[in-house]
C-alpha cells in the first residue's frame, strides 16, 4: 500500500541554519504531496503542496520539489527563525476515495 | 475561512465513563475525520465519514465509534474509556478526494483518562 517515510527527530538547529527534512513516498499512481506544520498546542495546517511531478511548492520561505523519479519531496528552507520550531509532516494524497497517509512528523527546534 | 472547531481542548475523564468528542465545521465539507495524536506514532486515522450517516473504519477503530447525523458535525465516542486512551485527538475536513484539495484540522482535543 501507499507509504511516507520521514526523517526522525527531533531536528535541532541554530537560527539562521539551512533546513532540510527529507520525505519519501511510495504510492501506485500519481498522488499529490504535501507538507503540514504543527505548531505548539495547535492542530496541523497546510505549509505547502505540489500536485503534480517536477511541481514545486513553497509558502513562508520553505519549498518541496515533487520528485517523481527519487519519489521524495524533501522540505527545505534557506535561514530558519526560532518561530519555524513545530512538528512538520509529509502526507500523501493517492487520489483515490481513500484515506490520506501521513508520515510520523519531524519535531524542529530552532535555538536563538 | 475554513473553520473546524472541536467542543473541548483539554479533557479529563474516568476509567469507563463514555466520552463524546464533538467537531464542527462551517465549509460543507463532504469528509470528515477523527485521528489520534501520540509521540513517536504520528496520526493514526480512528474512523471518517464521507456523507451523512456513512462511516468507514480507519487503522485503529477498536475501542471507538461515531457519528454523523448532520453534515457539519462529526462526533467521536468513547464507549467505555480506558487509560490507553489518553491521546491527543484531532478532527479534520477534506472538501474532496482530488487531490487539489488539503485537510483542514481542528486545535485538537487533549484527553487524558485517570
Amino acid at each position: 500500500g501507499d507509504s511516507v517515510t520521514q526523517m526522525e527527530g527531533p531536528v535541532t538547529l541554530s537560527e539562521e541554519a539551512f533546513l532540510t527534512i527529507n520525505c519519501t513516498y511510495t504510492a501506485t499512481g500519481y498522488p499529490s504531496l504535501f507538507w503540514y506544520v504543527q505548531y505548539p498546542g495547535e492542530g496541523l495546517q497546510l505549509l505547502l503542496k505540489a500536485t503534480k511531478a517536477d511541481d514545486k511548492g513553497s509558502n513562508k520561505g520553505f519549498e518541496a520539489t515533487y520528485r517523481k523519479e527519487t519519489t521524495s519531496f524533501h522540505l527545505e528552507k534557506g535561514s530558519v527563525q526560532v518561530s519555524d520550531s513545530a512538528v512538520y509532516f509529509c502526507a500523501l494524497n493517492g487520489n483515490r476515495d481513500d484515506k490520506i497517509i501521513f508520515g510520523k512528523g519531524t519535531r524542529l527546534h530552532i535555538l536563538p | 475561512d475554513v473553520k473546524v472547531t472541536q467542543s473541548s481542548r483539554y479533557l479529563v475523564k474516568r476509567t469507563g465513563e463514555k466520552v463524546f468528542l464533538e467537531c464542527v465545521q462551517d465549509m460543507d465539507h463532504e469528509n470528515m475525520f477523527w485521528y489520534r495524536q501520540d509521540p513517536g506514532l504520528g496520526l493514526r486515522l480512528i474512523y471518517f465519514s464521507y456523507d451523512v450517516k456513512m462511516k468507514e473504519k480507519g487503522d485503529i477503530p477498536e475501542g471507538y465509534s461515531v457519528s454523523r447525523e448532520k453534515k457539519e458535525r462529526f462526533s467521536l465516542i468513547l464507549e467505555s474509556a480506558s487509560t490507553n486512551q489518553t491521546s491527543m485527538y484531532l478532527c479534520a475536513t477534506l472538501p474532496g478526494w482530488q487531490g487539489v484539495y488539503e485537510q483542514y484540522f481542528g486545535p485538537g482535543t487533549r484527553l487524558t483518562v485517570t
